[in-house]
C-alpha cells in the first residue's frame, strides 16, 4: 500500500495564479482532510470529507475550493493564488471505526 | 469549537532526561486524545493515543495522562535520546472525526 500521496511535492506560483493540489489514500478510508502548517500555528483544517461526494469548511476555508469525485482522491484547489496562502498542505485519511490521522507527505508551496 | 492549548512551544532536554508537554483542551465532548512527531521535513506520524474511558496509557518510554476533570492531558517521554527531537503535536477529537490541534512543541535533545 502507498498509504497517502499528495503531488506535487513542491510548487512556485504568482499571484493570482490557479492551481490544483491532488491527495489519493489507497485504504478505502471515508474521511479525509486538507490542513496548511505554518510555522508556530501548529495544523490548521481547511477543508474535509466524510465521504465520496461531500466536502465541508473547516477553520481557513476562505481561497480555497475542494472536490471528492471519488473516494479515493480529494482536491485542494486555489483559484486565484494569494502570497498569504505560501505554506505547506498536508492531506490526511482516517477510517471511520478509529480516530488515527495517516498523513501525505506534504506540498510545499509558495506564492509570489 | 474545540479549543487546544499546548505548552510548552520549546523544550530543551540532556540526553536521558525526561521531557512533559502538556495541552488543556475546551470541549467537554471530546473524548480523543492523539499525540503526533514530526520529523523536520516530514509527515506527522501517530505515537500514542489515550480515549477519554481511560487516564493513562504507556508504550515503552513514552506515556500519556489523561485528566478529564481538569481538561487536560500530558506527553511524558523518559530517557530521552536525540533522534526523539522533533516537534510534537496534541490533538483533542469528539465523535466528529475532526481533530483540532496544538500549535506544536518543538523538543530538542542535546547529546
Amino acid at each position: 500500500n502507498a498509504g497517502v500521496t499528495q503531488t506535487p511535492k513542491f510548487r512556485v506560483l504568482k499571484t493570482g495564479q490557479s492551481m490544483t493540489l491532488l491527495c489519493a489514500q489507497d485504504m478505502n478510508h471515508e474521511y479525509m482532510y486538507w490542513y496548511r502548517q505554518d510555522p508556530g500555528m501548529g495544523l490548521r483544517l481547511i477543508h474535509y470529507s466524510v465521504g465520496e461526494g461531500t466536502t465541508a469548511k473547516g477553520e481557513v476555508p476562505d481561497g480555497y475550493n475542494v472536490s471528492r469525485l471519488k473516494k479515493q482522491n480529494f482536491l485542494l484547489g486555489l483559484e486565484s493564488a494569494a502570497p498569504s496562502q505560501t505554506s505547506v498542505y498536508f492531506c490526511a485519511s482516517t477510517l471511520w471505526t478509529s480516530n488515527e490521522q495517516f498523513f501525505g507527505p506534504g506540498t510545499r508551496l509558495t506564492v509570489l | 469549537g474545540e479549543n487546544v492549548e499546548q505548552h510548552p512551544s520549546t523544550l530543551s532536554v540532556q540526553e536521558g532526561d525526561s521531557a512533559v508537554i502538556k495541552c488543556t483542551y475546551s470541549d467537554s465532548a471530546s473524548n480523543y486524545f492523539p499525540w503526533y512527531k514530526q520529523e523536520l521535513g516530514k509527515r506527522p506520524q501517530l505515537i500514542i493515543d489515550i480515549r477519554s474511558n481511560v487516564g493513562e496509557k504507556k508504550d515503552q518510554r513514552i506515556a500519556v495522562t489523561l485528566n478529564k476533570t481538569a481538561k487536560h492531558f500530558s506527553l511524558h517521554i523518559t530517557e530521552t535520546q536525540p533522534e526523539d527531537s522533533a516537534v510534537y503535536f496534541c490533538a483533542g477529537s469528539g465523535g466528529s472525526y475532526i481533530p483540532t490541534f496544538g500549535r506544536g512543541t518543538s523538543l530538542i535533545v542535546h547529546p
